[in-house]
C-alpha cells in the first residue's frame, strides 16, 4: 500500500496570501495523483487530477506540480472559501490511499 | 446532471452487517471507463477508502476491509451498495459513495454510527 505523508498539518494564512502544500507518496505514483478540499460538513471535492490539471470550474488560482514521489499544491491567492482541509489521493495503484490531510486556517 | 445519493440506516449494532446504498441520477451508470466507489471518514479524521465497482462488477477493495466487505452493483436500479460485516465502533463514519478515479463526482455523505 502507497502511504501518502502531507506537511504541514496546518497553515495558518491571511486572505490574500499564498498557499503550498506538500504530498510525499512512499513509492512512486508516476502522475496519478489528485488534491482534494473538504469544507466542514460537506462532501471533499476535486481539485486537481494527474498532478496539474485543474478540474471543471476549478479557478486557475489552484495549481498542481510534481511527479513520482513530490507533489505540490500552490493556492496563489487565499479566498475566504479556500480556507478548508485539503487532501491528496494516488490512483496509481490499489488500493487507493488518502493523505492524512493539510488544513489551512485563517491566521 | 449526475448526482450520487447514499442511503441505509443510520445506526447499526456492533456484530451487525452495515448496508448501504448509491443511487446515481441524472445519468447512467453503465459507462464503461468509471468506477463507483465507497470512502469513509471517521469523525473528526480523515479519509479511508473501502472499495470500488464498475458496471461489468469489476472490483477493488481495500486490504485492510476486504474480509468484511462486499461491494455491488445493480445497472437496471442505477445504484451500487456496500455491505460491512462485523462492525464495532470503529466503523462508525461517514460513509461518501463516489464516482471515478480520482473522485469528480461526490454523494453528500451519511453517518452510520455503530452502538447498541
Amino acid at each position: 500500500e502507497i502511504v501518502l505523508t502531507q506537511s504541514p498539518g496546518t497553515l495558518s494564512l491571511s486572505p490574500g496570501e499564498r498557499a503550498t502544500l506538500s504530498c510525499r507518496a512512499s513509492q512512486s505514483v508516476s502522475t496519478s495523483l489528485a488534491w482534494y478540499h473538504q469544507k466542514p460538513g460537506q462532501a471533499p471535492r476535486l481539485l486537481i487530477y494527474g498532478a496539474s490539471s485543474r478540474a471543471t470550474g476549478i479557478p486557475d488560482t489552484f495549481s498542481g506540480s510534481g511527479s513520482g514521489t513530490d507533489f505540490t499544491l500552490t493556492i496563489s491567492r487565499l479566498e475566504p472559501e479556500d480556507f478548508a482541509v485539503y487532501y491528496c489521493q494516488q490512483y496509481d495503484s490499489s488500493p487507493l490511499t488518502f493523505g492524512g490531510g493539510t488544513k489551512v486556517e485563517i491566521k | 446532471q449526475l448526482q450520487l445519493q447514499e442511503s441505509g440506516p443510520g445506526l447499526v449494532k456492533p456484530s451487525e452487517t452495515l448496508s448501504l446504498t448509491c443511487t446515481v441520477s441524472g445519468g447512467s451508470i453503465s459507462r464503461s471507463s468509471y468506477y463507483w466507489g465507497w470512502v469513509r471518514q471517521p469523525p473528526g479524521k480523515g479519509l479511508e477508502y473501502i472499495a470500488s465497482i464498475n458496471y461489468s462488477g469489476s472490483t477493488y477493495y481495500n486490504p485492510s476491509l476486504k474480509s468484511r466487505v462486499t461491494i455491488s452493483v445493480d445497472t437496471s436500479k442505477k445504484q451500487f451498495s456496500l455491505k460491512l460485516s462485523s462492525v464495532t465502533a470503529t466503523d462508525t463514519a461517514v460513509y461518501y459513495c463516489a464516482r471515478g478515479s480520482p473522485y469528480d463526482l461526490w454523494g453528500r455523505g451519511t453517518l452510520v454510527t455503530v452502538s447498541s
